[in-house]
C-alpha cells in the first residue's frame, strides 16, 4: 500500500526563522510530489510541486526531493504568522492528473 | 489561473434528503476531477475519481449508490449525497486536475 508519512506536529517556529517540514514515502514508483497548505476550515491550496531530485525554490519556499532516500521536504524561510497552517505532502505516479496519496499533514505554528 | 469553484459552500439539510454539490473548473478544462471528504482534524480522504464522459472510480469502502458522481463536461462534476444521514456530515472538497490538482473551496454539509 502506498503511504506518505508526515510528523503530525504541532511544529512551533519563531517568526523570522526557517520552518522545516518533512515527508517520507513508501512507493518508489512515485514521480511527482506536492505540498499543499490548509488553513483551518478551508480547502488545501497548492504551494509547490517537485519532480526532480534536488531543490526547487519559489520565493520563501524551497522544496527538496531525494528519491534515493524517498524523502521530500519543504523549507519556509522568514516564517510569518500567516504561514501558520497544516501542510499536506502528497505523492503521485504521474504529474498530478492521477490520484495522489496524501500524508496526514503537519500542523505548523509561527510564534510572533 | 487554475480556479475551481464549488457550490454550495454550506448546506444544512434534514436526514433522508439528497444534496447535490457542483464543482467547476473556471478557467481550464479538466479531464479528471476528484472528490474528497474531510472530517474534523483528519486528513483528506479520497472518495472517487471522476473522468469526463465515463463512470467514476470509487475508493474502497465508498458506497457508489449513495454518493452519485456525474462528470458531464470538462468543466463540471457533481456529487449527489443521496438519503443523507447525520454521519454524512463532513467537509466535501473537489479538485480538478491538469498539471496538478487544484482544489475547490469545499462544501460543508450538515445533516440534522
Amino acid at each position: 500500500q502506498k503511504e506518505v508519512e508526515q510528523n503530525s506536529g504541532p511544529l512551533s517556529v519563531p517568526e523570522g526563522a526557517i520552518a522545516s517540514l518533512n515527508c517520507t514515502y513508501s512507493d518508489r514508483g512515485s514521480q511527482s510530489f506536492f505540498w499543499y497548505r490548509q488553513y483551518s476550515g478551508k480547502s488545501p491550496e497548492l504551494i509547490m510541486f517537485i519532480y526532480s531530485n534536488g531543490d526547487k525554490e519559489d520565493g520563501r519556499f524551497t522544496a527538496q526531493l531525494n528519491k534515493a532516500s524517498q524523502y521530500v521536504s519543504l523549507l519556509i524561510r522568514d516564517s510569518q504568522p500567516s504561514d501558520s497552517a497544516t501542510y499536506l505532502c502528497a505523492g503521485g505516479s504521474n504529474f498530478g492528473n492521477e490520484k495522489l496519496t496524501f500524508g496526514t499533514g503537519t500542523r505548523l505554528t509561527i510564534i510572533p | 489561473g487554475a480556479v475551481v469553484s464549488q457550490h454550495p459552500s454550506r448546506v444544512i439539510c434534514k436526514s433522508g434528503t439528497s444534496v447535490k454539490i457542483e464543482c467547476r473548473s473556471l478557467d481550464f478544462q479538466a479531464t479528471t476531477m476528484f472528490w474528497y471528504r474531510q472530517f474534523p482534524k483528519q486528513s483528506l480522504m479520497l472518495m472517487a475519481t471522476s473522468n469526463e464522459g465515463s463512470k467514476a472510480t470509487y475508493e474502497q469502502g465508498v458506497e457508489k449508490d449513495k454518493f452519485l458522481i456525474n462528470h458531464a463536461s470538462l468543466t463540471l462534476s457533481t456529487l449527489t449525497v443521496t438519503s443523507a444521514h447525520p454521519e454524512d456530515s463532513s467537509f466535501y472538497i473537489c479538485s480538478a486536475a491538469v498539471d496538478t490538482q487544484y482544489f475547490g473551496p469545499g462544501t460543508r454539509l450538515t445533516v440534522l
